[in-house]
């Protein structure tokens, strides 16, 4: 089944603990993006990934890290969670295409930093 | 300010009745509008990509169409197995690359 699988699904964690949220893809795309969901804000875009070895910053990365190293996993890395962390997160990916967004999500993570 | 906005917020359908619901923007460089479909607890699920206006697309109970300004989403006859929350991105830019999501309107159907 063509799917995006992150994990964990849930985690509650302190604020400074270093975590990592994993996210995999099985249908051969190219480009992955990490998203937060607040409420009253919608989907926002912490980082993406045109390719394997090349990412670039999305509208809120600050915080987070990202890396690229196969092109089946894009890994979102909080170096130092704070509270204003705290949120549901979104990996996705999309085929290679003519720019558009048309992409698949994973079932999201949702993230407490207490 | 570049911006996606959707109306109404929530929006409560008896069974069979139809509606539509708006998104409307204001970006310079329309690459592309996107309407994705959220259930609690998943991700969005892509519905609809429409490029340029007067574009319609059509799936089941749903029709995407699309202006200059803004694109409406037309429920016909729904069920309520229709209920999720409806998102709309927007993609855009010229040298950069951008996408925006509205914060979706949550449709409830009653049966």
């Amino acid at each position: 089944e063509a799917q995006v699988t992150q994990n964990p699904r849930y985690l509650i964690t302190v604020t400074g603990k270093k975590l990592t949220v994993t996210c995999s893809q099985n249908m051969n795309h190219e480009y992955m993006s990490w998203y937060r969901q607040d409420p009253g804000l919608g989907l926002r875009q912490i980082y993406y990934s045109m390719n394997v070895e090349v990412t670039d910053k999305g509208d809120v990365p600050e915080g987070y890290k990202v890396s690229r190293k196969e092109k089946r996993n894009f890994p979102l890395i909080l170096e130092s969670p704070s509270p204003n962390q705290t949120s549901l997160y979104f990996c996705a990916s999309r085929p290679p295409g003519q720019g558009g967004y048309e992409q698949y999500f994973g079932p999201g993570t949702r993230l407490t930093v207490t | 300010e570049d911006q996606v906005t959707q109306s109404p917020e929530a929006l409560r359908l008896q069974e069979g009745e139809s509606s539509s619901l708006n998104c409307s923007y204001t970006v310079s460089g329309l690459r592309g509008l996107f309407w994705y479909r959220q259930d609690p607890g998943k991700g969005p699920e892509f519905l609809f990509t429409l490029y340029s206006a007067g574009e319609e697309k059509e799936k089941e109970r749903l029709k995407a169409t699309l202006t200059k300004k803004e694109s409406f989403l037309h429920i016909t006859a729904p069920k309520p197995e229709d209920s999720a929350t409806y998102l709309c991105a927007v993609n855009y830019g010229g040298a950069t690359n951008k996408l925006i999501f509205g914060t979706g309107t949550l449709l409830a159907v009653q049966p």
